[in-house]
């Protein structure tokens, strides 16, 4: 299996553009995940989805951030307008409810960065 | 709300010794799951360590191994025979087995491990 997929892997945009990160999950898993992680605030739980639903969005930090997943192999992240405090690495997660533990298997993330 | 706490922003340790790295945790469920993450300089987080609350068995991944203490709230990982590869950033997490935050992981604020040759 090819693990979980994040693209792109590094994005630099200015500040006021939209900004959509991409992330597949690993094939079969009903859960999936959007971490952010910087160095004040650590990783944070941004949002998550089970069998495509959203079920907490408790950690998008303001409307400007949405999260979406139109089927079970894709989901997007999306910041509009973005802002240089947005700067971080997005790491998208995934995992299987009937497995043991529910594993969470994280992509290689997105570094972001907002001018 | 459940809250992780890794107290050591830094721990370093000589190749071929021993290290001991902390995590507590807050909550108020009896059943539950924990983990401790590594994320080395290309920012991958790895699995590194599962424990299952119930289990009183401490769980072991060959070098690595942990010292639950459940009536403490306290999940620490030993690595034995430290490797130059161990060298990364440690995060401790909890995961309820149930409710509404069923499958949400919260990780603490991590810990900077230091190999030395």
């Amino acid at each position: 299996d090819a693990g979980v997929i994040q693209s792109p892997r590094h994005e630099v945009t200015e500040m006021g553009q939209e900004v959509t990160l991409r992330c597949k999950p690993i094939s079969g898993h009903d859960y999936l995940f959007w971490y952010r992680q910087t160095m004040m605030r650590g990783l944070e739980l941004l949002i998550y989805f089970n069998n495509n639903v959203p079920i907490d969005d408790s950690g998008m930090p303001e409307d400007r951030f949405s999260a979406k997943m139109p089927n079970a192999s894709f989901s997007t992240l999306k910041i509009q307008p973005s802002e240089p405090r947005d700067s971080a690495v997005y790491f998208c997660a995934s995992s299987f409810v009937q497995v043991a533990y529910n594993e969470q298997f994280f992509g290689p993330g997105t570094r972001l960065t907002v001018l | 709300a459940q809250t992780v706490t890794q107290s050591q922003p830094e721990m370093s340790v000589q190749e071929a010794e021993t290290v001991t790295l902390s995590c507590t945790y807050d909550t108020s469920e009896s059943d539950y799951y924990l983990f401790w993450y590594k994320q080395p300089p290309s920012r991958q987080m790895i699995l590194v360590i599962r424990q299952e609350a119930y289990k009183q068995q401490n769980a072991t991944e060959n070098r690595f191994s942990v010292n639950f203490q459940k009536a403490a709230k306290s999940f620490s990982l030993k690595i034995s025979d430290s490797q130059l590869g161990d060298a990364a950033m440690y995060f401790c997490a909890y995961r309820p087995t149930r409710g509404t935050s069923y499958g949400k992981l919260t990780f603490g604020q991590g810990t900077i491990l230091t190999v030395h040759p």
